[in-house]
């Protein structure tokens, strides 16, 4: 069965401070990996995706990577902001279309200065 | 929200009546994606629409029922046969339905049974 885990389930940091959240998946054949902010209330909001091949890949102040040998992605968060509260969300397709895509249950950051 | 509007906001319903949300994309997308999002887990589809007048079931499409009438629009009706209707519901489209398309989400529809 394929799962996405990620981990840590909360995490609270300080305001200007880099984190780093994790996301470890068993989904196969892979085609791809992305990663989700979501804002409470909101829809999720693509931050970056990364093929097989690919193994960083950056959107301003984030940065994720992948190693598709161990099945594990990080996302790091360089100098955070207060608007980065959200919940973080790994997002895993395999081949074969939008109706193979397994959704890890998020990671809740929240930022406090 | 990238161009998908969905509403209404909040929504509370009866125990046995049906109920439908309403997804509008002005994106020119060809899939629509409709998906449940319950608290500690991950989203789960439940229909997907690949092109006008045409849906496939996703994991949980028991007690829901769809239409794509129009390319613009994939109304989502809960059916009294929903046994757990309470949820967030995340409506979704993509250029097509290749996984390295990127989805745009709407802003969501909470759901209340009352």
């Amino acid at each position: 069965k394929n799962q996405v885990e990620q981990s840590p389930q909360s995490l609270i940091i300080l305001e200007g401070k880099n984190c780093t959240l994790q996301c470890n998946y068993t989904v196969s054949p892979f085609s791809n990996l992305r990663w989700y902010k979501q804002d409470t209330g909101r829809g999720p909001v693509s931050l970056t995706i990364m093929t097989f091949s690919e193994n960083t890949k950056s959107n301003g102040r984030y940065t994720a990577t992948l190693d598709a040998d161990t099945k594990q992605s990080s996302l790091h968060i360089t100098a955070s902001q207060l608007s980065d509260s959200a919940s973080y969300i790994c997002v895993v397709s395999a081949r074969g279309g939008y109706q193979k895509v397994t959704f890890g249950t998020g990671t809740k950051l929240q930022v406090i200065p | 929200d990238g161009g998908i509007t969905q509403s209404p906001k909040y929504l509370f319903r009866k125990e046995g009546q049906n109920v439908t949300l309403s997804c509008e994309q002005n994106l020119n997308h060809d899939a629509m994606y409709w998906y449940r999002q319950d608290p500690g887990q991950g989203l789960r589809l439940i229909y997907y629409s690949q092109i006008v007048n045409d849906f496939q079931k996703g994991d949980i499409a028991e007690g829901y029922s769809v239409s794509r009438e129009k390319k613009e629009s994939f109304p989502l009706t809960v059916t009294s046969a929903q046994k757990n209707p309470t949820a967030f519901y995340l409506c979704a489209s993509s250029i097509d339905s290749r996984s390295l398309d990127t989805q745009y989400f709407g802003p969501g529809t909470r759901l209340t049974v009352l």
